[in-house]
């Protein structure tokens, strides 16, 4: 079974490069999101989607753009890097529904110079 | 949202029991407790959760306070492979975008000493 799978697991990006990281589930789930992970500082949520159509924003969203066309894809967009970026991304979905449990990929490791 | 508080750190032997405490005092009446654990290099994995009763899976076992202001993650023979990032979260039961939005905390760091 994949499950959440992320592409690319890492990637060097100069300053104002723009990228995309693809995140694809396999699990029909409906809802899907975008986390970023810095050392000492947990996992903070970036976008967040319920549905296909239908993005919202987290608690860290400035400088990244989400859509989600299809119920399995669920790309992150960087328009123009910054070093600040540098970072560990997660992408995770899970079923709609009382207390679904949330699968998360392998992450993805995005350095920016 | 509701906060959780969890020690920064633990340590345990192999093959002894492992109580993972999380205060969350202002918890309300329709947030479910969950716990995920990340493996080094690794995301996150969904361990257990609960709303008010105890709860036990094949990883581990939830006790929850009976005021829910509190909760604890049992292991019950930590092996190596237990060494992780224990995040205890909150999350809202209910429509809107707050329903679908886990904040992960630093979590507690579980050393597991052979």
């Amino acid at each position: 079974n994949a499950g959440v799978t992320q592409t690319p697991k890492f990637q060097v990006l100069k300053t104002g490069q723009s990228m995309t990281l693809q995140c694809a589930q396999d699990m029909n789930h409906e809802y899907m999101s975008w986390y970023r992970q810095d050392p000492g500082m947990g996992l903070r949520l970036i976008h967040y989607s319920v549905g296909a159509g239908i993005t919202d924003q987290g608690e860290v969203p400035n400088g990244y753009n989400v859509s989600r066309s299809t119920t399995e894809d669920f790309p992150l967009r960087l328009l123009s890097a910054a070093p600040s970026q540098t970072s560990v991304y997660f992408c995770a979905s899970r079923r709609q529904g009382a207390a679904g449990e949330l699968f998360f990929g392998e992450g993805s490791r995005l350095t920016v110079l | 949202d509701a906060k959780t508080t969890q020690p920064n750190s633990m340590e345990s032997n192999e093959e002894e029991p492992v109580h993972l405490p999380c205060n969350h005092s202002t918890i309300s009446g329709t947030d479910y407790i969950h716990w995920y654990r990340q493996l080094p290099s690794q995301g996150p994995e969904y361990v257990i959760h609960g709303l008010t009763s105890n709860v036990n899976n094949r990883m581990a076992s939830l006790a929850i306070a009976e005021d829910r202001k509190s909760s604890t993650l049992i292991l019950h023979r930590a092996t190596l492979r237990d060494a992780a990032v224990y995040y205890c979260i909150l999350r809202a039961l209910g429509s809107g975008g707050s329903n679908y939005k886990l904040t992960f905390g630093k979590g507690t760091l579980l050393t597991v000493n052979p």
